[in-house]
């Protein structure tokens, strides 16, 4: 049983177009992210839902919306987009509150935008 | 806001040798401080925490790091590597105050040499 899922694994695109990736997690946990790995490996965190609540949105341009149904999906839906923003995307869950650092990631997803 | 240096971004080591990842961590609070490991075409997994207690953290595969706050810093260390534990290793520091926001380094990618 895979436990923090994202479909699709890999997204070859044109700049301009949009794109979704979605994010599902069945390990109950009640807060979901995602992370932007660019291509020098770095990770920074994008975007936090709790219980389907924004709590942490970080300097991203609004052309990235997530959007989180419930609290075992988060969705990440990208307009118009950019050659910069191929990269590997990750989401992961956690629960809320306990702070042990402890966040459970997908394999990825890796964008490329040409 | 917390920030955090990883010194090597690769480090060569022979089968069987011992190995040290060099962290460091830049923070106005006190911190938590975890090791993640990334095996190639997948996601991040945690490797070891320090949230509070002994300063010596260890993994079940022979990992260990050291919190040494007046150094600020959080290295990795195993003394005998294997070929499984090539990797990318980041190094990662969160608030002990509340969110689970992850700030993460920039990663050693550790190869292991027959």
């Amino acid at each position: 049983d895979t436990a923090v899922s994202q479909t699709p694994k890999y997204l070859v695109t044109q700049m301009g177009n949009d794109k979704s990736i979605k994010c599902e997690q069945n390990l109950g946990h009640d807060t979901m992210y995602w992370y932007k790995q660019d291509s020098k490996k770095f990770l920074k965190i994008m975007f936090s839902y709790n219980n389907k609540e924004l709590i942490i949105n970080e300097t991203v341009p609004n052309r990235f919306s997530p959007k989180s149904p419930d609290k075992a999906h988060l969705n990440l839906h990208i307009n118009s987009l950019e050659l910069g923003d191929s990269a590997v995307y990750f989401c992961a869950s956690s629960h809320w509150g306990r702070n042990t650092g402890e966040l459970f990631f997908g394999e990825g997803s890796r964008l490329t935008v040409l | 806001a917390q920030s955090v240096t990883q010194l090597d971004s690769q480090v060569p080591v022979f089968e069987e040798a011992p190995v040290e990842l060099r962290c460091n961590y830049s923070s106005s609070v006190s911190v938590y401080l975890f090791w993640y490991v990334q095996y190639p075409n997948q996601g991040l997994q945690l490797l070891l925490k320090y949230l509070s207690g002994s300063t010596l953290v260890k993994s079940i595969n022979g990992f260990e790091a050291e919190f040494n706050k007046s150094q600020t810093s959080f290295h990795l260390r195993k003394p005998s590597v294997h070929i499984s534990d090539t990797a990318e290793y980041f190094c990662a520091v969160s608030s002990s105050f509340g969110n689970e926001k992850l700030t993460f380094g920039t990663g050693t990618r550790l190869t292991i040499i027959p």
